[in-house]
């Protein structure tokens, strides 16, 4: 069981279109983070969100953290190629739980074609 | 500043052999992470060092351990590797608070022959 589903899995889109990228949980964390990879390259951290209700751009990227603290969308406008990459979820301290590791989603790959 | 390193970046390895992978974290960063990413599985977590204490452990046979030295470079070992071991072993460095996020390496990417 996965405890943080990502949707879509996959997205391919036009350069200038707008997405919205989700993470969905039935449990609870204390903080969540959302991270881009490219290949043969580690995750690189875009942005935290750690208060219930929280939402926080980042240029063209907007992220909100869920009310109840289980969910979180990206929401990218007006794509570039430069955006392309593997967008991954993670959330620290599952259901009050130790919040010294990050559980991941499997991630949403996301292209965007000029 | 520097960031994480991890050495050396791609290793192949035969079935039955060990393997130790080495993570130098950004200077002033006292936690240490290790993630393996497969296709099928994602990223999932190995285990996690501060100053030297292991504070969790992820859900991975005894095969896989680690440690961290004083300096906080951590190391990582596999024995007895399988087919399946075969994946990008990423290590990530913070300052211990997870909420401030993490810094990972560019990884390492072993294959088991």
């Amino acid at each position: 069981t996965q405890l943080l589903e990502q949707s879509p899995q996959f997205l391919s889109i036009q350069e200038g279109e707008n997405l919205t990228v989700y993470c969905n949980s039935s449990s609870v964390f204390s903080s969540l983070q959302w991270y881009r990879q490219e290949p043969g390259e580690g995750p690189v951290l875009l942005v935290t969100v750690v208060t219930g209700g929280e939402v926080k751009k980042l240029k063209r990227l907007t992220f909100q953290f869920g009310d109840a603290r289980k969910d979180s969308s990206l929401h990218i406008t007006a794509a570039q190629p430069g955006d392309t990459g593997l967008y991954l979820c993670a959330g620290a301290g599952l259901s009050g739980g130790s919040n010294y590791k990050l559980t991941f989603g499997k991630g949403t790959l996301l292209t965007v074609n000029p | 500043k520097a960031g994480v390193t991890q050495t050396p970046r791609y290793l192949i390895k035969t079935r039955g052999q060990q393997v130790t992978l080495s993570c130098s974290p950004i200077s002033g960063h006292r936690s240490v992470s290790w993630y393996q990413q497969t296709p099928g599985q994602g990223l999932q977590f190995l285990f996690e060092y501060f100053s030297e204490t292991q504070r969790n452990k992820g859900n991975f046979p005894g095969r896989f351990s680690g440690r961290q030295f004083s300096n906080s470079r951590s190391e990582m070992n596999v024995s007895t590797l399988e087919l399946g071991d075969s994946a990008l072993y990423l290590c990530a460095s913070s300052l211990g608070d997870p909420a401030r996020g993490y810094t990972f390496g560019s990884g390492t990417r072993l294959t088991v022959v």
